[in-house]
């Protein structure tokens, strides 16, 4: 099975900052991959796929980008409201696998 | 308005087997492949299973190969789980979703307590 590697398992920051999550994968998974944000006793919400493509709806401070097997997940100005665990799932190959999940918290 | 609608879960003894359904309303279930996602409690996401529209591509997660089965039932929007040999490792919130541009559609889970 791809294991997918997600870093950090958590950070702190402020309103405002810019945060990247990366997940690199054990073997290429060309663009097949989508990023996740769920708040607590909350459904998933998808905010990328195709590693680079934004869900509609969803706003644009969010932005994926992929180099080889690495992908990363940028929010460019936290918001209140972003403060969630993410993470990224690749839609590769069977079994298909997440990311242990990034926790981001208020510093 | 979309739905997704998780039941069948409980609390079920070490071995012992349940079925999870979901009631999809508001999309084209038919031509949709259907996901399910499990949590731990405190734990990540987990993906556990999925169907084509058709039922002709399946896939599992190795911790559930030969002991899950998924299923579908186009003419009553429906998706199954069926879970059989369960393990007290299998205790989690089973989700439902969707796959278009990603999961992009959720239901809010049912929860599977395994324990004796």
């Amino acid at each position: 099975a791809i294991q997918m590697t997600q870093s950090p398992s958590s950070l702190s920051a402020s309103v405002g900052d810019r945060v990247t999550i990366t997940c690199r994968a054990s073997q290429g998974i060309r663009n097949d991959l989508s990023w996740y944000q769920q708040k607590p006793g909350k459904a998933p919400k998808v905010l990328i796929y195709a590693a680079s493509s934004l869900q509609s709806g969803v706003p644009s401070r969010f932005s994926g980008s992929a180099f080889g097997t690495d992908f990363t997940l940028t929010i460019a100005g936290l918001q209140p409201e972003d403060f969630a665990t993410y993470y990224c799932l690749q839609d590769y190959s069977y079994p298909w696998t997440f990311g242990q999940g990034t926790k981001v918290e208020i510093k | 308005e979309v739905q997704l609608v998780e039941s069948g879960g409980g609390l079920v003894q070490p071995g012992r087997s349940l079925r999870l359904s979901c009631v999809v309303s508001g999309i084209n279930f038919p031509d949709s492949a259907m996901h399910w996602v499990r949590q731990a409690p405190g734990k990540g996401l987990e993906w556990v299973s999925c169907i084509n529209w058709n039922s002709n591509s399946i896939g599992y997660a190795d911790s559930v190969k030969g002991r899950f089965t998924i299923s579908r039932d186009n003419a009553r929007n429906s998706l199954y789980l069926q879970m059989n040999s369960l393990r007290p490792e299998d205790t989690a919130l089973y989700y439902c979703a969707r796959w278009l541009a990603g999961l992009d559609s959720w239901g809010r889970g049912t929860l599977v307590t395994v324990s004796s």
